[in-house]
């Protein structure tokens, strides 16, 4: 167990919906990162926040947006969903800027039908 | 652009030695990171190099040759368990850009 939690576990959702996947980090830790992984994309960045403010963005889509509140968690936010969207979506922790070593949560399998 | 190339598959005995590769072609390189992730896991940090040489975790080891953007895992005494797939993920525009391969698929056999 990485101490990262992600909410909820699966998610299935029709195209054009908005769902939020939300994530609790590591006691401690100050940066949250998004990543997704799909078959076609492999596993790609989205975006980092540290401290509550973005710190750098990956290949984030303009449909998503992310933010990290003062108690440290973050939600990820999807919308106008695309089947292209199906993925599983991470979220990792770590106490430092850089995400050299970044700790994991169990992920949000997302679903578009 | 980022590309980092690894082997799709690789086969290796249980007790044996395998070493994954890892090339990159990444402007800005700081370093490379090394991750596990079992079918419908997370994935989990094995390792971190930012400079040249081998960095070494148990039965688990990393190299890097900036010169050459090379890198690789080395992992030795193999047990089942360790089937699993790894990538490599690239560092570069001061942390803020991180690449990952596509990932070996790792099959440890008895």
């Amino acid at each position: 167990d990485s101490g990262v939690t992600q909410t909820p576990k699966h998610l299935i959702t029709a195209t054009g919906q908005r769902v939020t996947l939300r994530c609790s980090p590591r006691s401690g830790d100050l940066s949250v990162y998004w990543y997704q992984q799909s078959l076609d994309q492999g596993l790609q960045f989205l975006i980092q926040y540290y401290n509550g403010e973005e710190r750098a963005k990956g290949n984030i889509l303009e449909r998503f947006s992310a933010q990290q509140f003062p108690d440290l968690h973050s939600e990820l936010n999807l919308s106008s969903l695309e089947l292209g969207d199906s993925a599983l979506y991470f979220c990792a922790s770590s106490p430092y800027t850089e995400n050299t070593e970044a700790f994991f949560g169990q992920g949000t399998r997302l679903t578009v039908v | 652009g980022q590309s980092l190339e690894q082997p799709s598959e690789v086969t290796a005995v249980e007790g044996a030695i395998v070493q994954i590769n890892c090339t990159y072609q990444t402007s800005g390189f700081y370093g490379l990171s090394w991750y596990q992730q079992h079918d419908g896991g997370a994935p989990t940090f094995l390792s971190y190099n930012a400079l040249d040489g081998l960095e070494e975790t148990g039965r688990f080891s990393s190299f890097l040759s900036r010169s050459d953007s090379y890198g690789y895992l080395l992992l030795q005494e193999l047990q089942m368990k360790d089937s699993a797939s790894y990538f490599c993920a690239a560092y570069s525009g001061g942390y803020q850009k991180v690449t990952f391969g596509t990932g070996t698929k790792l099959q440890v056999i008895p």
